[in-house]
């Protein structure tokens, strides 16, 4: 159980280009799903929190106008990186828990590899 | 401040050996947990062990457990028994309050590698 699913995995699409990724829980109900962002040989980075129904919560120095995120229902939750510049080329992942309880990890999906040219 | 440091970029171990990953931790909350994930080269982040701040016990999950030194601030991942396949970058995160959805910090990581 627990599976996420992100896609897709890779995208290279030309600057300027608006590109959106969706994270999926298969197989149970996540009210709030993560986005990150992780660049070559260094750690994974909070972009924001999506809630479902809610406008998302984004971490300090994360444009929420570049970084459009829709939680339409508790399964489904999409990041769409607007007017992509190749300074946006890095490795997005997204994960979700099953519940609110504190020893739950989050789930992660497998990530989408994003090149601009 | 860093909340979680990891203080080996790379570390190398012996198939069939142990190896311990290190991690240190920042924080004010009574209320914590601490978490490792494996990344293989793929990308994908998979959960591998639990801690959290309350428990008695040093969590253990198969070959995977954890020397959780309250302390001295430390929740270092054993690795018993090394395989091949273990090498992976290992993040090790902290969660801070009593709710779920509280966001995850990851450390910088550190890349093992596994010979034969």
């Amino acid at each position: 159980g627990a599976v996420v699913s992100q896609h897709p995995s890779r995208v290279i699409c030309k600057s300027g280009t608006s590109v959106k990724i969706e994270c999926r829980s298969l197989d149970f109900q996540a009210t709030t799903m993560f986005w990150y962002r992780q660049f070559p040989k260094q750690s994974l980075m909070l972009m924001a929190t999506s809630n479902e129904g809610s406008k998302a919560t984004y971490e300090q120095g994360v444009e929420k106008d570049k970084f459009l995120i829709n939680h339409a229902s508790l399964t489904l939750s999409t990041l769409t990186v607007t007017s992509a510049h190749p300074e946006d080329s890095s490795f997005y992942i997204c994960s979700a828990t099953l519940s609110g309880e504190r020893n739950q990890p989050q789930h992660f999906g497998d990530g989408t590899r994003l090149s601009i040219l | 401040a860093q909340k979680i440091t990891q203080t080996q970029p790379g570390m190398f171990v012996q198939e069939k050996e142990a190896v311990t990953l290190d991690c240190t931790y920042d924080t004010s909350d009574p209320s914590y947990g601490l978490f490792w994930y494996k990344q293989p080269s793929s990308g994908e982040m998979i959960f591998l062990i639990y801690q959290g701040s309350y428990d008695q016990q040093n969590a253990t999950e198969g070959r995977y457990s954890l020397n959780f030194q309250k302390a001295r601030k430390s929740a270092n991942l054993v690795i018993s028994a090394s395989q091949l396949g273990d090498s992976a970058m290992y993040f090790c995160a902290m969660r801070e309050g009593n709710t779920g959805f509280q966001k995850l910090v990851f450390g910088t990581g550190t890349r093992l590698l596994v010979s034969p």
